[in-house]
């Protein structure tokens, strides 16, 4: 099973280039969500989405944007990066519908580079 | 935002020692869960809490969602070598259906 894809695991980009992060799930999660991962920072939610063509900010979502036309996918754009943007990028799932919006299932990571 | 208070930051124990680590919040959460990251990985649920003064186990773990409803422990007992990496507490604000805030993490060491 692939459980939750993410691509690219590694990039390294310039100030004010943009790009996608891309988070693909095979289990039919209705719940998606981005969170950034910053040293003594823990975990923190950028965006998510409750389901396909519906999606809501979260904690640190300004540089950042969304979108979810299918219930599979769920992209991550960087408008134009900036070095405040580093971090480790993960991408998670889960079936609000049981009243378990906690129980996460995570990717494996983007780790990004903003020079 | 809503802040998570976890602790302590890092441990180093002895193999066979048991652990405790525990969350705390300013206010009162429907939902507390503990996850593990190994390195290079992203986190995996360990055990989920939806009930005041529930204590679960998971093996060797056992987590409890604290009576006031703005704390919660994890207990490992007897603690091996694959126990190493970082324990995260997150929870569910009242009031947050869809937003799950995550605590700093407890970075664990075991030295043999």
């Amino acid at each position: 099973n692939a459980g939750v894809t993410q691509t690219p695991k590694f990039q390294v980009l310039k100030t004010g280039q943009s790009m996608t992060l891309q988070c693909a799930q095979d289990m039919n999660h209705e719940y998606m969500s981005w969170y950034r991962q910053d040293p003594g920072m823990g975990l923190r939610l950028i965006h998510y989405s409750v389901g396909a063509g519906i999606t809501d900010q979260g904690e640190v979502p300004n540089g950042y944007n969304v979108s979810r036309s299918t219930t599979e996918d769920f992209p991550l754009r960087l408008l134009s990066a900036a070095p405040s943007q580093t971090s480790v990028y993960f991408c998670a799932s889960s079936f609000p519908g049981r009243g378990r919006i906690g129980e996460l299932f995570f990717g494996e990571g983007s780790r990004l580079t903003v020079l | 935002g809503q802040q998570l208070n976890q602790s302590p930051q890092s441990m180093f124990i002895q193999e066979g020692e048991d652990v405790s680590m525990n969350c705390t919040s300013s206010s009162i959460f429907n939902t507390w869960l503990w996850y593990k990251q190994d390195p290079g990985e992203g986190p995996v649920l360990l055990i989920a809490l939806y009930k005041a003064g529930e204590l679960t186990s998971n093996g060797r773990l056992t987590a409890q969602f604290g009576i006031t409803r703005k704390d919660s422990f994890l207990n490992i007992s007897a603690s091996i070598p694959s126990d190493v990496g970082i324990y995260f507490c997150a929870g569910r604000p009242t009031g947050t259906a869809s937003k799950l805030t995550f605590g700093t993490g407890t970075r664990l060491q075991v030295t043999l």
